[in-house]
């Protein structure tokens, strides 16, 4: 059974640029969430993908955008990206239809911006 | 205010010691989920263990026990018997409401070495 897998696993960009990062959840699993992790911080919620639709947004600009497919997987674009955006950006996949505690995570994708 | 602090950037337990990492957590939300998770340098954030905000007991998987001091808003990890492998980075974190979907909110972590 495949946990949740992201792509690519680590990406260098330019100050500027776009990027589009992508998200497998776990199989059986249709909610997609996305988390920013500065270095030396915690991850920082960035939005959540159900049904193919925005479902919540945490406290980032509209830069930041995203989408969900009919086979739940996902996507997170960054446009005119920023030194500041250079983070480790993590997926994390639950379901909304089991008591499912835990939200299993993917091993993110490190994005340098120079 | 932080929904998580974890106040120990960093911690050191010599190898088959018990360990404490602390989380305290702010909520005026009555249904809450905490949670512990293990990131090693790799990046996947490891589940370990979940306390439910109404659950009587504190919640034991295998090594790890979670300390829940309601009245206090306290979660702390307690490691038994550390093992080399435990070294990481480890984040409490919190999701309010009753919804499994709603988002995490995550302390700054704090970073455990395993002594041999």
């Amino acid at each position: 059974d495949a946990g949740v897998t992201q792509s690519p696993t680590h990406l260098i960009k330019t100050r500027g640029q776009q990027v589009t990062l992508r998200c497998s959840p776990k199989s059986g699993h249709d909610t997609v969430s996305w988390y920013q992790q500065a270095l030396g911080q915690g991850p920082q919620f960035i939005f959540q993908y159900y049904e193919e639709e925005e479902r919540q947004r945490g406290n980032f600009p509209d830069r930041f955008s995203g989408h969900q497919f009919p086979n739940y997987s996902s996507e997170l674009n960054v446009n005119a990206l920023l030194l500041g955006d250079s983070a480790l950006y993590l997926c994390a996949s639950s379901s909304a239809g089991q008591a499912s505690r835990e939200a299993f995570f993917g091993q993110g994708t490190r994005l340098t911006v120079v | 205010a932080q929904k998580i602090t974890q106040t120990q950037p960093g911690m050191f337990v010599q190898e088959k010691e018990a360990v404490t990492l602390d989380c305290t957590y702010d909520t005026s939300d009555p249904s809450y989920g905490l949670f512990w998770y293990k990131q090693p340098s790799s990046g996947e954030m490891i589940f370990l263990i979940y306390q439910g905000s109404y659950d009587q007991q504190n919640a034991t998987e295998g090594r790890y026990s979670l300390n829940f001091q309601k009245a206090r808003k306290s979660a702390n990890l307690v490691i038994s018997a550390s093992q080399l492998g435990d070294s990481a980075m480890y984040f409490c974190a919190m999701r309010e409401g009753p919804n499994t979907g709603n988002q995490f909110y995550f302390g700054t972590g704090t970073s455990l070495t395993v002594i041999p």
